[in-house]
């Protein structure tokens, strides 16, 4: 079993449609939370980034935690174009030195 | 604030040759990254930098991959001999510190044929 899973996708979504992307994760240890954006022939991009349990809301973006359940969500209000590209969840944890791990990303298509 | 510059942006190399790819973090940033993304994959960690210490080297094969940060600001990693298998993008990035987000680099896109 992968430390982190993410379904690669893809996801089409017409514009305007909220997107719900996830990611489950086998280690309770991990303590912080990320996700990032990648076009294609770019680096990712840092969009979220969350320490606790809970929700966090940047503009249209909501980043959400549930250590219970080792489950992070990232959804997108109002879906554009301009958002299609393959989120990544990244997560980090503590072992004497702090060990990050990404999902392999989700492939996001948003339709005119 | 400049970005995390990285070159070449792409390399085209046979198996056997080698090839090194260069790194300028973000300026302030202490810690710096090589990840290897394979297509369809999440970045997979290479090595990390502390300065000019390595702090983790653990999935870096060392009988062809090697790196270095001098003076604590650039880097280079550098492949030889390449294999096919060593196709993909190479990423840098840099963080204030290791439990920060990355602030990754444009990638070098390699092909080994």
């Amino acid at each position: 079993q992968k430390e982190v899973e993410q379904d690669p996708g893809p996801l089409s979504v017409p514009e305007g449609a909220i997107v719900s992307l996830n990611c489950t994760y086998s280690n309770s240890a991990f303590q912080y939370f990320m996700w990032y954006r990648q076009y294609s022939r770019k680096g990712p991009e840092l969009l979220m980034y969350t320490y606790s349990s809970g929700n966090k809301e940047d503009g249209r973006f909501t980043a959400q935690v549930d250590k219970s359940s080792k489950y992070i969500s990232l959804f997108i209000r109002d879906s554009q174009p301009s958002d299609s590209a393959t989120y990544l969840c990244a997560m980090t944890l503590n072992t004497g030195g702090f060990k990050t791990i990404f999902g392999a990303g989700t492939r996001l298509f948003v339709k005119a | 604030e400049a970005g995390v510059a990285q070159s070449p942006r792409y390399k085209i190399i046979e198996k056997r040759q080698s090839v090194a790819f260069w790194c300028n973090p973000i300026s302030g940033h202490a810690t710096l990254y090589w990840y290897q993304q394979i297509l369809g994959q999440g970045p997979k960690l290479l090595i990390q930098f502390q300065n000019n210490g390595v702090v983790d080297d653990s999935q870096l094969p060392k009988d062809r991959f090697s790196a270095e940060r001098l003076k604590g600001v650039d880097s280079t990693l550098k492949i030889q001999p390449a294999k096919l298998e060593d196709s993909a993008v190479y990423l840098c990035a840099s963080s204030l510190g290791d439990s920060s987000g990355r602030f990754f680099g444009p990638g070098t896109r390699l092909t080994v044929l």
